[in-house]
């Protein structure tokens, strides 16, 4: 399984976009790249997933360069409720592999929205 | 739909006892997970299901059995708890419709654990 590597922790304030970039030199061929939000006290999230050029939906966009390397998150003028830890993950998403669903947390990037 | 459900809430154990984890999930999803998180840390893949009748080892499995007798449950046992257990246990549920196949996970609420 490819291992991640993203900031620890970034700060913004409300209204800014905010962009996470995270990077996985060792992606496989068939490896899809996942985001997960996690509040306190609460199970992650599914944000959205991608394999290459531009994923958007009515949470955020992800951008994939061609060589698919790394990953940025991009969340549009986010709020105070944003203020979360955001995991990015790459694993196989289809019958047939022996990592298919299993994903490695690593320990995320907390983002601090301030007002 | 419940979604994902765990029992028990919170759970304090002295060292050396057992108990049971219950994880229940009621979207006919094929995977079914067991993560810890320790403060301050990511989650860690204990051991996960990819079928009734099926389980695999993850990153930190030793201390840990899991049982998937039913499609919708996902049982995970400490047989002799230790003070190193001592986490908040995610179970998590998966199948492969959906855009995001087997990737996208549905999270319970977790059960909190203390061992003494």
């Amino acid at each position: 399984l490819a291992k991640t590597t993203q900031p620890i922790s970034m700060d913004s304030y409300e209204g800014q976009e905010v962009n996470i970039t995270c990077s996985h030199n060792n992606i496989a061929t068939n490896d899809y790249i996942t985001w997960y939000q996690q509040f306190p006290s609460q199970g992650p999230r599914f944000i959205i997933q991608g394999y290459k050029t531009k994923v958007t939906n009515e949470v955020a966009s992800l951008f994939i360069p061609a060589d698919r390397k790394s990953s940025t998150l991009s969340l549009p003028r986010v709020s105070l409720s944003d203020t979360a830890v955001y995991y990015c993950l790459v694993g196989p998403s289809y019958h047939g592999s022996s990592n298919t669903g299993k994903l490695i947390f690593g320990q995320g990037t907390t983002l601090q929205v301030k007002p | 739909n419940a979604g994902v459900t765990q029992t028990p809430k919170f759970r304090v154990l002295k060292t050396g006892q057992s108990m049971t984890l219950l994880c229940a999930q009621d979207m006919n999803h094929e995977y079914m997970y067991w993560y810890r998180q320790d403060p301050g840390m990511g989650l860690r893949l204990i051991h996960y299901s990819v079928g009734e009748g099926t389980t695999a080892k993850g990153e930190v499995p030793d201390g840990y059995n899991v049982s998937r007798l039913k499609k919708q449950n996902f049982l995970l046992g400490l047989e002799s708890a230790a003070p190193s257990q001592t986490s908040v246990y995610f179970c998590a549920s998966g199948g492969m419709t959906g855009l995001a196949g087997a990737n996208e996970q549905f999270f319970g609420p977790g059960t909190r654990l203390t061992v003494l």
